[in-house]
């Protein structure tokens, strides 16, 4: 069946820096996306969706973007936190299912 | 607003037991899933409900595993009987309803078969 991959199994951001997931999609005919951020003993957790009629779209210090002719999602967190250490997901909804990718793992050190 | 509860946190068993997980979804929410989390992975969904009533088992290993929804709120997951490669986290999470892709997840139960 069709599955969502992620590019880096995980990333290292010093604190204050930017950070940048990147996740490729293989379902064309997926129109709906979800990043979900997974904190260590507990559930994903939604952080910003994006459908694809849109190419970016912003929220409080995350911005994905959705490039369609390559079939690629990323997401862009600001002056990234220690906070922000997670596994983040990108999913996708095809046939009104949610599919996760395999996560990135997202490490934030001083 | 109270989130989607899952008990136990925590279970090992042997391989050949059987073990049940239980989840409470958020208040008013229709439809309830079953995802498996295997270590490094990300969740695979097993079952979904809408109220009472299954949607979609597909991926639902049926020989070993069941579940029900039977007054169309709380659910359980069993597993028998448990093999090595169920070792997972099994999560819950509920929405709206079919459609809606505001799910909210519980913390989940880890499963160790030994």
């Amino acid at each position: 069946g069709e599955s969502v991959g992620l590019h880096l199994p995980t990333l290292s951001v010093q604190e204050g820096d930017n950070s940048i997931i990147n996740c490729a999609y293989s379902n064309s005919a997926s129109d709906y996306f979800i990043w979900y951020k997974q904190e260590s003993g507990k559930g994903p957790q939604f952080i910003i969706d994006i459908r694809s009629n849109m190419d970016k779209r912003q929220g409080q210090r995350v911005t994905v973007l959705l490039n369609k002719t390559v079939k690629h999602l990323s997401l862009q967190i600001a002056a990234t936190q220690p906070g922000d250490s997670a596994v983040y997901f990108c999913a996708e909804i095809y046939t009104d299912k949610l599919i996760f990718g395999t996560g990135t793992r997202l490490q934030v050190f001083p | 607003e109270a989130g989607v509860a899952q008990s136990p946190r925590y279970k090992i068993i042997e391989k050949r037991q059987s073990v049940a997980f239980w989840c409470n979804p958020i208040s008013g929410h229709a439809t309830l899933y079953w995802y498996q989390q295997i270590l490094g992975q990300g969740p695979k969904l097993l079952i979904q409900f809408q109220n009472n009533g299954v949607v979609d088992d597909s991926q639902l290993p049926k020989d070993r595993f069941s579940a029900e929804r039977l007054k169309g709120v709380d659910s359980t997951l069993k597993i028998q009987p448990a093999k090595l490669e169920d070792s997972a986290v099994y999560l819950c999470a509920s929405s709206l309803g079919v459609g809606d892709y505001g799910y909210t997840f519980g913390s989940g139960t880890r499963l160790t078969v030994v």
